[in-house]
This record gives C-alpha cells, structure tokens and sequence, in this order.
C-alpha cells in the first residue's frame, strides 16, 4: 500500500474476455512484479520487470501478459487463455540496489463468471 | 528447485500468549528473509525483515530468528493481541537474483 495503487478492487469477467488490472506507483522504484494469490496457497509470480521496456516471465506468465512503457506502470493483461484466472492478484515494487525490500499493492480480486 | 516451507498453516492462541511461525528454505544462497502481515481483502504489509549476516532482529513486539545452518527461521509475536490475527508469510530471497519464495501462510487467530 501506499504509494501503489492497484484498480479495480473487483474485477468480474466473462470466460472468452480479456481483461487489463491497472498497477500504479509513486516510489519512484525500479523494479515491479505481478503475483497471483489463491486460498492456502504461497504467492506465484507471474511477471517481473527490472527497468522500463523490459519484462520476464515468471513461473506462471501462460495466459498473462504485460507492458512497461513508463517507470510508474505496470499493466497485466488476462487473456482468454488464462483457464482458471479466478484469484487476487497482487502487484509489488522493489528499489534496486541494495535494498531488497518489496512493497505490495492492495490487490484486485478477479472473478470469472 | 527453490523452496520455503511455512508451519503450522494455522495456529490460535490466547490473547496475551505468544506465537511463533516457522520457515524452512532450501536455497543456501538465500540471504534475504522479509515477513509479511496480510489481513482479509488487502495486500501484504511488511513487519520485519532480517539479512543472513544477522542472527535476530527485535521490532517491540515482534522478533525474527535466522539459523543459517539449519536453514530455517522464525517470527516470534509476543503478548499478542486481537488485531495481530491475520495470516502471515514468510519469504527468502537471494540478492543476486530477482526472485523471492514465499511460504503457503500461517493464519493466526488471537482469541480475546
């Protein structure tokens, strides 16, 4: 939270649709991510970029997609090939250097109906 | 590959008790390890972090252990009270690489 914005709070979906999850932040940090949250589960990583203009995939990016064309954002595509995307999602920053502090956002719950 | 493993996945105490949460990592280069608080509907919040060079770090009420040969530490949570009830997560990090492993939480419920 603060200083990271994650919009919507819900998100509902019909199966075949793609959707984009806004994440925003004011840190003036270099590196964000994007986690997917399901019950009993730890956070998964979906996609990580470093520096504008570049991404990678993380352990679960099939059906997922990103962009990082400013410093401040970090949009997620779910696309329709994404067969179970019902979660939170949860998008996080890290200062680069020597800190390895991580900062999430306050998530968005997607569901598909 | 990588992995952290949290204990117990659930745990009630009394109000006033403490509580303690442990992870076991498996990468011996891991040298990050963050504890976050999540409470229902919002995003994690971090309480306390500890580097590999350091065996405990104290924050008032809330203490990490690191025990880096046996791979494991632990958040300690002490005189607990009804608002400490959240589910928390434990996380390792090499500095090196961009990727942190988050254990599966433990949900604590401090019962008043």
């Amino acid at each position: 939270d603060g200083g990271i914005t994650q919009s919507p709070k819900y998100l509902f979906r019909k199966e075949g649709q793609n959707v984009t999850l806004s994440c925003e932040q004011n840190l003036n940090h270099d590196a964000m991510y994007w986690y997917r949250q399901d019950p009993g589960q730890g956070l998964r990583l979906i996609y990580y970029s470093q520096i504008v203009n570049d991404f990678q995939k993380g352990d679960i990016a099939e059906g997922y997609s990103v962009s990082r064309e400013k410093k401040e954002s970090f949009p997620l595509t779910v696309t329709s090939a994404q067969k179970n995307p019902t979660a939170f999602y949860l998008c996080a920053t890290q200062l680069a250097g020597s800190t390895d502090t991580q900062y999430f956002g306050p998530g968005t719950r997607l569901t598909v109906l | 590959g990588e992995n952290v493993e949290q204990h117990p996945s659930t745990l009630s105490v009394q109000e006033g008790d403490s509580a303690v949460i442990k992870c076991t990592y498996s990468d011996s280069a891991s040298n990050y390890f963050p504890w976050y608080k999540q409470e229902l509907g919002k995003g994690p919040q971090l309480i306390i972090d500890i580097r590999s060079n350091v065996g405990e770090k104290k924050d008032q009420r809330i203490a990490v252990t690191l025990n880096k040969t046996a791979k494991h530490f632990s958040l300690h949570i002490t005189e607990t009270q009804p608002e400490d009830s959240a589910v928390y997560f434990c996380a390792a990090k090499d500095s090196g690489t961009y990727k942190y492993i988050f254990g599966t939480g433990t949900r604590l419920k401090v019962l008043a």
